[in-house]
């Protein structure tokens, strides 16, 4: 069955950089685009980028550009994403998608929760 | 960015009860409309797509439909299992973007 593996949550310092990994299993990982959602506390979601593992071509929210950088290994079929510069409006959970047809996400990870703090 | 304008905020409802939430685009984004229902500590879950499709796994009582730029998600008998919060996504352009959410409880 399809699953996706987030890594461990973080707590990491102001300024800092943090770099999570989402492993795909059960369907071929280069056939999908990946995406990663935001959910601030008790708040709704905000999509961040897409990258689509065949290719590596990525799209970004406009937002998160510059914020967020989207990377795959296609040996080990994982995706990451690493946040730099890290503020206290970064502490969230984030969570990896699949995306299928008509772009909904139908596979969600079981999300990192990302705390920035000193 | 396309703006969704998810209604209501919360929603208090009985079981069995008929319950419809509906999210407003700020222009065309034809069925690129999915509906996703997530339980306190737990990832969202894919209930509709394509506005009116329904996902696998998902029970039948759940439905979308599409009106002009409308577009809602019905329950058809509420249960138990449903209490969450519920969220509209557009994928028509990016960045794709989220109703803010509706809150659903138990009467």
């Amino acid at each position: 069955q399809v699953k996706l593996l987030q890594s461990g949550a973080a707590l990491v310092k102001p300024g800092a950089s943090v770099k999570m990994s989402c492993k795909a299993s059960g369907y071929t990982f280069t056939d999908y685009w990946v995406s990663w959602v935001k959910q601030s506390h008790g708040k709704s979601l905000e999509w961040i980028g897409e990258i689509y593992p065949n290719s590596g071509a990525t799209n970004f929210n406009e937002k998160f550009k510059g914020k967020a950088t989207l990377t795959v290994d296609k040996s080990t079929s994982t995706a990451y994403m690493e946040l730099s510069r890290l503020t206290s409006e970064d502490s969230a959970i984030y969570y990896c998608t699949r995306i299928i047809r008509g772009r909904a996400f139908d596979y969600w990870g079981q999300g990192v929760m990302v705390t920035v703090s000193s | 960015d396309i703006q969704m304008t998810q209604s209501p905020a919360s929603l208090s409802a009985s079981l069995e009860e008929i319950v419809t939430i509906t999210c407003q685009a700020s222009q065309d984004i034809g069925n690129w409309l999915s509906w996703y229902q997530q339980k306190p500590g737990k990832s969202p879950q894919l209930l509709i797509y394509g506005a009116t499709s329904l996902a696998d796994g998902v029970p039948s009582r759940f439905s979308g439909s599409r009106s002009g730029t409308q577009y809602s998600l019905k329950i058809s008998r509420l249960q138990v299992e449903d209490i969450g919060i519920y969220y509209c996504l557009q994928a028509y352009s990016a960045p794709y973007t989220f109703g803010a959410g509706t809150k659903l409880e138990l009467k």
